[in-house]
């Protein structure tokens, strides 16, 4: 049953374009992420926020943005897509910083 | 920071065989670990979590050893069956990095054939 929701599924653009991927998860929890996938399948964590706070921040692009309104809301913006944003950007919740992980389905990126 | 190893990259078995799935991690403080599949277009799913004061776990058919003192976490899924054709990948976190962040083994791609 899936409690990690993500959108959209799939999102093509071009180069210098802004994009934005919306989560939100329904299992109360208290921490959200963001993960990268890429075309080899290995996954980097980006950003952490515990309760609308900001606990973690890769070594990611400056023009990716993490926006957070509640604790059931993370979402990624990428102001100007570069074709290695190409990717499946993943969302996960945890009750706590040290629980289980839940992911969503995945966004999906093809910047052309 | 962490380094999480996991072989092998690919593993191919026969309904029934077992098949197992290894990763080795270099932070000491490492304290919780974590199995994950992935079927194709889809997310990740949870199979089994761990913390480092268990040595061994049982469910439904998947058993996770840790050797702490080897820095070693298995996955062994007895008795496969097709359905179980997938990415598996492990995934650890330290309690000293105060974010809960996990860091993930590359993937391995597991085929069961008929």
């Amino acid at each position: 049953e899936t409690a990690v929701f993500q959108t959209p599924n799939y999102h093509v653009t071009q180069v210098g374009n802004e994009v934005s991927f919306n989560c939100k998860q329904t299992l109360g929890h208290d921490t959200m992420y963001w993960y990268k996938q890429d075309s080899k399948k290995l996954l980097k964590i980006m950003f952490s926020y515990n309760n609308k706070q900001l606990i973690v921040n890769e070594t990611v692009p400056r023009r990716f943005s993490p926006q957070s309104s509640d604790k059931a809301h993370l979402n990624l913006r990428i102001k100007s897509v570069e074709p290695e944003d190409s990717a499946v950007y993943l969302c996960a919740s945890s009750q706590e910083r040290y629980a289980e992980q839940f992911f969503g389905p995945g966004t999906r990126l093809t910047v052309l | 920071g962490e380094q999480v190893e996991q072989r092998p990259p690919h593993l191919s078995v026969r309904e029934g065989d077992s098949a197992i799935i290894i990763c080795t991690y270099t932070d000491s403080a490492t304290a919780y670990f974590s199995w994950y599949k992935q079927e194709a277009g889809a997310g990740l799913q949870l199979l089994m979590s761990v913390l480092s004061n268990v040595d061994r776990k049982e469910e439904q058919g998947l058993t996770v050893l840790l050797n702490k003192k080897d820095k070693r976490l298995s996955l062994n899924l007895t008795a496969a069956h097709p359905g179980d054709s997938a990415v598996y990948f492990c995934a650890v976190s330290a309690r000293d990095t105060n974010t809960g962040k996990l860091t993930f083994g590359d993937g391995t791609v597991l085929t069961v054939k008929p």
